[in-house]
């Protein structure tokens, strides 16, 4: 399978712990997404990179949240003194740079916070 | 008020029925728009998209844009109950300077034998 995958599916952690998700995108694909998804609510945008270069950030992805993509492939998204409020789906998408209209997303990550 | 609404729904349907989904926006620098489907847990699907206002058809889906309502609509022909998921409308500007879609809330579709 070539497309978008994320690790792990589901994650429960306790207040206050620190949590890391990753994401490998689709191979020839330069620009990686992170969007975050609450029940009854469509994806929100968090963050994208194109190549290694983070460009954008929205004004969701607090001081907590830090992500990295090193050498422009695989992604991370870290979250530090999870909160109740940060239980969501964590989706990431990638697409070309020249088609983000064209955004595949991978199967996300399930994040529980007790 | 959010810039794309979306009828969160449930809409149940029988089995063979057209079903007719919309979106509204408020943005008029979007450019592209596109049909996600979404089944429960899992990430959004990518079923089509559309560059400004026209029809665009793929087998039983028929998306439709208009911009000048800025209004949007996803046809399906002969639903099928394996159509049943959430349907989320998304939006982008013009891609040499837009990065990040906006989404509508979707609307959850039920089809029925």
């Amino acid at each position: 399978d070539t497309g978008v995958s994320q690790d792990p599916r589901h994650k429960i952690t306790k207040r206050g712990q620190n949590v890391t998700f990753r994401c490998d995108p689709i191979s020839e694909h330069n620009r990686l997404y992170w969007y975050r998804q609450t029940l009854g609510q469509g994806p929100e945008f968090l963050t994208y990179f194109q190549n290694e270069a983070q460009l954008e950030k929205s004004r969701l992805l607090s001081d907590r949240f830090s992500a990295e993509r090193p050498k422009g492939s695989f992604s991370t998204l870290e979250i530090q003194r999870t909160e109740q409020g940060d239980s969501a789906m964590y989706l990431c998408a990638s697409s070309l740079r020249e088609k983000a209209y064209e955004q595949y997303f991978g199967p996300g990550t399930r994040l529980t916070v007790t | 008020q959010k810039e794309v609404e979306q009828d969160p729904g449930p809409l149940s349907v029988p089995e063979g029925a057209i079903v007719s989904l919309n979106c509204t926006y408020s943005n008029s620098a979007f450019q592209y728009f596109m049909w996600y489907r979404q089944y429960s847990r899992k990430g959004p699907e990518l079923l089509m998209y559309t560059y400004s206002s026209g029809n665009k058809e793929d087998g039983r889906f028929t998306a439709q844009v208009d911009k000048s309502s800025k209004y949007i609509s996803l046809f399906i022909r002969d639903s099928q109950p394996s159509d049943s998921a959430t349907y989320l409308c998304a939006m982008i500007g013009d891609t040499g300077t837009a990065s990040k879609l906006t989404f509508g809330t979707g609307t959850r579709l039920q089809v029925t034998l």
